[in-house]
């Protein structure tokens, strides 16, 4: 069965760099979650999307921003990047209503 | 914000044996679930609950939704192996897409 495709897997930056981070979700989930997970922490929840419109706002800096696209997929920006948004990211998708998601792998980033 | 305190933190057992896992929270949640995730991966869905005092299983898997509606343990019978990782509870609010997770219960097996 297909999964919730994230990429790119690793990607390493300097501080005060852009990263892109892209999600594709299973295919007819219409919600999409974006998650931070710091090392030994449990995941954080950043921002949601459902029919291409912000759903749900969490802990996520002014410095990133999210959009779903007209084919569901999603893209998380990160600009000024910190030593301390070094993490885990995670999307994760659903059908609308549907608490149960699932994760994506993940992209780790690493701000050097 | 809400907060759910997951306990214990770590648990080392033979294989084999049971383990009991529990979540609890200051505020009411209408979804539970639980998760497992393994190093580098991302978290995978084992169990979800929709309703207080449902008692779902998955295999060697139970978990509970407690009826207060602020709580939910997890039970895995005769360990494995493959069962080492780190169990996360999550809850979840009606008409809020995101869920809370837990801080974790990290799971080791010794053969």
């Amino acid at each position: 069965a297909a999964g919730v495709i994230q990429s790119p897997r690793h990607l390493i930056k300097e501080k005060r760099e852009t990263a892109t981070l892209k999600c594709y979700p299973i295919p007819r989930h219409d919600t999409v979650y974006w998650y931070q997970q710091g090392p030994g922490q449990d995941p954080q929840f950043l921002i949601s999307f459902y029919e291409k419109m912000q759903s749900d706002k969490g802990s996520i800096p002014d410095r990133f921003s999210a959009q779903q696209f007209s084919d569901y997929h999603s893209e998380l920006n990160m600009s000024s990047l910190e030593l301390g948004d070094s993490a885990l990211y995670f999307c994760a998708s659903s059908p609308q209503g549907n608490y149960g998601y699932t994760f994506g792998s993940g992209t780790r980033l690493t701000v050097v | 914000g809400q907060q759910l305190n997951q306990s214990p933190q770590s648990m080392f057992i033979q294989e084999g044996e049971d383990v009991s896992m529990n979540c609890t929270s200051s505020s009411i949640f209408n979804t539970w679930l639980w998760y497992k995730q393994d190093p580098g991966e991302g978290p995978v869905l084992l169990i979800a609950l929709y309703k207080a005092g449902e008692l779902t299983s998955n295999g060697r898997l139970t978990a509970q939704f407690g009826i207060t509606r602020k709580d939910s343990f997890l039970n895995i019978s005769a360990s494995i192996p493959s069962d080492v990782g780190i169990y996360f509870c999550a809850g979840g609010l009606t008409n809020a897409g995101k869920s809370t997770f837990g801080d974790g219960t990290t799971l080791t097996v010794k053969p």
